[in-house]
């Protein structure tokens, strides 16, 4: 069954340190998401990109955050300068946008801000 | 606005037991639900999905009901067994393809066996 794929695990970083979390979604999807989970909390929309830029994006994804699609397979969440309230799971999903929208998830990326 | 939360955040059955875990939305223009499962440290896990043009749909082991006068959803899981237990979260699309998903804030469901 195809997968969204996402690197590291988990990803310890020195508070103001940039961070790129990555995603590798399912091969023929064409909208790409990342959502957050602060420990306890319900999953939080970040933003979503299709056709190679941004469509929405909520107000946590402020300027300290980025995405790019740097190839045809990646999919990045960079944060420039990680604050301690970054520490969250990152989720990476993609969905094919046809008739069963086929949101799929990945197994999230735990970063620990420090 | 927009906003998906969820009854009871505890809910614990005795394993063979039938489990019904609640959600209310308030968004009458989203189109589209699902239900996510999430284990300890994974992502959410698709369960059932369900259009807002039906009343119900039935999986595996799992139904989900849908009731647009009241904005209410619910899952319901037959013979629940102890890998059921994990956090559930219903999430709503507003708007169609390609929007985001706005998730309820969670039920914990524990399995007694």
């Amino acid at each position: 069954e195809p997968e969204v794929t996402q690197t590291p695990s988990h990803q310890v970083t020195q508070m103001g340190q940039e961070v790129i979390l990555r995603c590798v979604p399912i091969s023929n999807h064409l909208y790409f998401y990342w959502y957050r989970q602060i420990l306890g909390q319900k999953v939080e929309f970040l933003v979503s990109f299709y056709n190679n830029e941004i469509s929405e994006k909520s107000e946590i994804f402020d300027d300290q955050f980025s995405v790019e699609r740097p190839d045809g397979s990646n999919f990045t969440l960079k944060i420039r300068s990680t604050k301690l309230e970054d520490s969250a799971m990152y989720f990476c999903a993609s969905s094919d946008g046809g008739s069963n929208y086929g949101y799929t998830f990945g197994s999230g990326t735990r970063l620990t801000v420090v | 606005g927009e906003s998906v939360g969820l009854h009871l955040p505890t809910l614990s059955v005795q394993e063979g037991d039938n489990s019904i875990i609640n959600c209310a939305y308030s968004n009458s223009a989203s189109d589209y639900f699902i239900w996510y499962k999430q284990e300890s440290g994974k992502g959410p896990q698709f369960i059932i999905d369900i259009r807002s043009n039906m009343d119900k749909r039935q999986g595996q082991r799992v139904t989900v009901l849908l009731n647009k006068t009241v904005k209410h959803l619910s899952l319901q899981i037959a013979a629940t067994q102890p890998g059921d237990s994990a956090v559930y979260f219903c999430a709503e699309n507003i708007g169609g393809y390609g929007n985001k998903l706005v998730f309820g804030a969670g039920t914990i469901l524990r399995v007694k066996s």
